[in-house]
C-alpha cells in the first residue's frame, strides 16, 4: 500500500527567508501524482503544488517550488521569501495514476512564520 | 466560476440523531470525493463518486454512514445514528477526469 511521510511536525521560519517541508513516499507505481495542500486556519484545503511524475523538470509557483527526487522517493516544497500568510498546515499527497482518484495524505507540517 | 460549496459549514448534533452534509461541485467535474479530518487519524478518503457513481466506498467507516450523488451538481453525505466520535471536519472535493482536486471549505461537525 502507498504511504506519505511529512517527519516535521512543525517548522518555524523568519519573515522573507526561505523554508523547505520534507515529505517522503512508497509506491511500487511508476506513475503517479504529488501534491501539496495548504491548510491556514479556515481549514480550508488549497493545492499549492502538483507534480506529475514523470516530469523530471520541478514544478514551481511563485515562491513555491518543489524538489522531486523519483529514486529516492522524496517530494519536498520550498517555499522563498516567506510571507505570514504563508503559517498554516502543510499536507503532502500522492495519488496514484489510473482509474483511482483516491488520494493519500502525510500527517502534516504546521509552518510557523515569524515576523 | 465557483468552488466546491459544503453546508453547512458547522453543525453541532447530539448523540442518536441524523445528520446530512450537503455538496456542489464545481461545474464540469465528473468526480466527487468525501474526506473526513480527525486528529488522531488526519485527512482519510471515506467515498467517491465518478458521473454519479459510487466507485470506492471502502473508506466509510461503518453502515451509519451512506453517501448519495443523484446528480452532477449535488452530493449527501449521513451519518445515521450520529455518535460523538464522528465528530471532524468533513471535506467534499471535486475534479475533472484524473486532474487535480480542489476541496470545499469543509463541515465541522461536533457530535455531543
Amino acid at each position: 500500500a502507498q504511504t506519505v511521510t511529512q517527519s516535521q511536525p512543525e517548522m518555524s521560519v523568519q519573515e522573507a527567508e526561505t523554508v523547505t517541508l520534507s515529505c517522503t513516499y512508497d509506491t511500487s507505481e511508476s506513475d503517479y501524482y504529488l501534491f501539496w495542500y495548504k491548510q491556514p486556519p479556515s481549514r480550508q484545503m488549497i493545492l499549492v503544488i502538483r507534480q506529475e511524475a514523470y516530469k523530471q523538470q520541478n514544478a514551481t509557483e511563485n515562491r513555491f517550488s518543489v524538489n522531486f527526487q523519483k529514486a529516492a522517493k522524496s517530494f519536498s516544497l520550498k517555499i522563498s521569501d516567506s510571507q505570514l500568510g504563508d503559517a498554516a498546515m502543510y499536507f503532502c499527497a500522492y495519488r496514484k495514476s489510473g482509474n483511482t482518484g483516491k488520494l493519500i495524505f502525510g500527517q502534516g507540517t504546521t509552518l510557523q512564520v515569524k515576523p | 466560476d465557483a468552488g466546491v460549496i459544503q453546508s453547512p459549514r458547522h453543525e453541532v448534533t447530539e448523540m442518536g440523531q441524523e445528520v446530512t452534509l450537503r455538496c456542489k461541485p464545481i461545474s464540469g467535474h465528473d468526480y466527487l470525493f468525501w474526506y473526513r479530518q480527525t486528529m488522531m487519524r488526519g485527512l482519510e478518503l471515506l467515498i467517491y463518486f465518478n458521473n454519479n457513481v459510487p466507485i470506492d466506498d471502502s473508506g466509510m467507516p461503518e453502515d451509519r454512514f451512506s453517501a448519495k450523488m443523484p446528480n452532477a451538481s449535488f452530493s449527501t453525505l449521513k451519518i445515521q445514528p450520529s455518535e460523538p466520535r464522528d465528530s471532524a471536519v468533513y471535506f467534499c472535493a471535486s475534479s475533472f477526469y484524473k486532474e487535480t482536486q480542489y476541496f470545499g471549505p469543509g463541515t465541522r461537525l461536533l457530535v455531543l
